[in-house]
């Protein structure tokens, strides 16, 4: 059980460029989730996903889209970078049960935006 | 506007000292209460979670303690150690089809 892996670990970007950061998870997870976190403000919710083909807004999401065509995958496309998009982004994946939602998070990608 | 507020942002306690962490929340609808570790160059962990219907969860050295009313909740960390040291996080559950929302984040530093 691999459980979520991220890649790239670490990405340098030059403004307007774009890329597709990669999450995929090994558990059968239906929900899934992109956060990003900045020092100070805890990691924010950028988009998820309750089942292949849905998704959702999280709390920030301008400048980034997502798509779940399989239960595996959650990639996070960024459109057009800008340095406000330097961050950290994890992807994870969960389940509800009966005591709770359990979480598991990727490694991160470290992203810079010059 | 962050739903849940952590405090405080860093702290340092003595090895074998007491740990604690501070949590507030807004929504009323918040029926789930997880802590996250994280540790330098690694995605969070949970390392425990409470429901509301409970005043108190322990498991080994990390106890949360919750205030329904005051909508308050807290982590302590008894005879903390060195290996402790890391970045902690509350956060809440609700809403957002089971999506997490957290609080700011504790970097805690134990000295030896």
């Amino acid at each position: 059980n691999a459980g979520v892996t991220q890649t790239p670990k670490f990405q340098v970007l030059k403004t307007g460029q774009s890329m597709t950061l990669q999450c995929a998870q090994d558990m059968n997870h239906e929900y899934m989730s992109w956060y990003r976190q900045d020092p100070g403000m805890g990691l924010r919710l950028i988009h998820y996903s309750v089942g292949a083909g849905i998704t959702d807004q999280g709390e920030v999401p301008n400048g980034y889209n997502v798509s779940r065509s399989t239960t595996e995958d959650f990639p996070l496309r960024l459109l057009s970078a800008a340095p406000s998009q330097t961050s950290v982004y994890f992807c994870a994946s969960s389940y509800a049960s009966g005591s709770g939602v359990t979480q598991y998070f990727g490694p991160g990608t470290r992203l810079l935006v010059l | 506007q962050q739903q849940v507020k952590q405090s405080p942002q860093s702290l340092i306690v003595q090895k074998g000292g007491i740990s604690i962490i501070n949590c507030a929340y807004e929504n009323t609808a918040f029926d789930y209460f997880p802590w996250y570790q994280q540790f330098p160059g690694k995605g969070p962990a949970l390392l425990i979670a409470i429901r509301p219907d409970v005043s108190e969860k322990k498991e080994g050295r990390f106890t949360i303690s919750f205030n329904k009313s005051a909508k308050q909740f807290s982590l302590h960390i008894m005879d903390s150690q060195p290996g402790d040291s890391a970045t902690y996080f509350c956060a809440a559950v609700g809403n957002a089809g089971n999506m997490l929302t957290f609080g700011g984040g504790t970097r805690l530093m134990v000295k030896p």
